[in-house]
């Protein structure tokens, strides 16, 4: 089972900041084949990313993923009030599917 | 516009079984993999099952393999989760979810339901 590790736990900043999360995997996720979710409280979570680097459908451009092998990053340029969540990775690259323990993002 | 809306959960005893229901509008149901999540406080989100559209090839968690049973009926649009010998570390909120594949085997999910919670404890 490929353990996916998110950093930090908590990311404390200021709307209008570029937010940086982690995510990084016990061993190499295949094909770069790694989600990101947006997950705001009482709602289900949301596709962000797919492939490491795609934007899902209706996704803002401030929203990036980059990197390949064990390290992942999602970043968010230009903090807007909704963006304010818990980020979580997910890898798909071997048959039984893994989540990170999450990032939240909240308000400094 | 794609709805997913899960059905089933509640209280039941350990040792129990109970049957999930996820109802699909708005896409194709027939051509898509769907899989279920769940999510605990303590241990965050899970991935529990998944079905190809075809319903001919199905995968499990270990955390539920022999216990757990995922299929699908596309007269009705709607996929299930049939959960045998419950156990309380079952107790979760569960996501039914449309599945995008990547390559057989290998999914990512785009829509997600607004989730069901069951609870095992006597």
């Amino acid at each position: 089972e490929i353990v996916l590790t998110q950093s930090p736990g908590t990311l404390s900043l200021s709307p209008g900041e570029r937010a940086t999360l982690s995510c990084r995997a016990s061993q190499s996720v295949r094909s770069s084949y790694l989600a990101w979710y947006q997950q705001k409280p009482g709602q289900a979570p949301r596709l962000l990313i797919y492939g490491a680097s795609s934007r899902a459908t209706g996704i803002p451009d401030r929203f990036s993923g980059s990197g390949s092998g064990t390290d992942f990053t999602l970043t968010i340029s230009g903090l807007e009030p909704e963006d304010f969540a818990v980020y979580y990775c997910q890898q798909y690259g071997s048959s039984l599917y893994t989540f990170g323990q999450g990032t939240k993002l909240e308000i400094k | 516009e794609v709805q997913l809306l899960e059905s089933g959960g509640g209280l039941i005893q350990p040792g129990g079984s109970l049957r999930l229901s996820c109802a699909a509008s708005g896409f194709t149901f027939s051509s898509y993999a769907m899989s279920w999540v769940r999510q605990t406080p303590g241990k965050g989100l899970e991935w529990v099952s998944a079905i190809s559209g075809s319903g001919g090839s199905t995968y499990y968690a270990d955390s539920v393999k022999g216990r757990f049973t995922i299929s699908r009926d596309s007269s009705k649009n709607t996929l299930y989760l049939q959960m045998n010998s419950l156990r309380a570390e079952d107790t979760a909120v569960y996501y039914c979810a449309k599945a995008v594949v990547a390559a057989k085997g290998h999914y990512y999910f785009d829509y997600w339901g607004q989730g069901t919670l069951v609870t095992v404890s006597s």
